[in-house]
């Protein structure tokens, strides 16, 4: 089955620097997002992504954050600023189609911690 | 507002044992809901959608809008079914839709 790839699996920064979270969505897929998890809570929705352009985005992707999908291929999500509060696990995930219970397929996550 | 409520962070049963992980949503409209997995060191991967009626693994979850409750059910639960459980909801936004996740329930079978 094809998969989502995320990179860095790990990845560590002091704070206030910048981080680019990368993801290889599946091939075919048009419907991109962002999710995070801090340590010991749930899994909570940052971003969607259709067409070039953000779709969706809850209240925790500020002016901070951005995305963006440079080629064909990639999809990133960027942190400008981090914030020790940034440090949590980031998945991305995509899907083909945009329809009501359509899956949602995960990359395994880039862990990000913040010092 | 949309939530879910997974009420129970640990569940630990003996292999052999029923199954049943808790999770109640609060969604205004007709509800489209997911359970997901996350097996150790590994990916969330969906373990089955209400909307199709099937049975993942020997997992079954049904909607009871009653009770706004998407439990899952397993009835003789193995080892290899360790792992953290998520309910999810799914939000209505935009192009895309979003996932509105559970706590997470972590189920440990014991030998």
């Amino acid at each position: 089955e094809p998969e989502v790839t995320q990179t860095p699996s790990h990845q560590v920064t002091q704070m206030g620097q910048e981080v680019i979270l990368r993801c290889v969505p599946i091939s075919n897929h048009l419907y991109f997002y962002w999710y995070r998890q801090i340590l010991g809570q749930k899994v909570e929705f940052l971003v969607s992504f259709y067409n070039n352009e953000i779709s969706e985005k809850s209240e925790i992707f500020d002016d901070q954050f951005s995305v963006e999908r440079p080629d064909g291929s990639n999809f990133t999500l960027k942190i400008r600023s981090t914030k020790l509060e940034d440090s949590a696990m980031y998945f991305c995930a995509s899907s083909e189609i945009r329809g009501r219970n359509e899956k949602l397929f995960f990359g395994s996550g880039t862990q990000l911690s913040v010092l | 507002a949309q939530r879910v409520t997974q009420p129970e962070k640990l569940l630990s049963v003996f292999k052999g044992a029923p199954v049943e992980l808790k999770c109640n949503y609060s969604y205004s409209g007709s509800p489209e809901l997911f359970w997901y997995v996350q097996y150790s060191r590994q990916r969330l991967q969906l373990l089955l959608r209400h909307i199709s009626r099937e049975s993942i693994k020997g997992f079954t979850a049904d909607l009871n809008k009653g009770e706004t409750s998407f439990h899952l059910k397993k009835p003789f639960a193995q080892e290899e079914d360790s792992a953290m459980y998520y309910c999810a909801l799914e939000g209505y936004g935009g192009a895309t839709n979003k996932l509105i996740f559970g706590t997470g329930t972590l189920l440990a079978v014991q030998p």
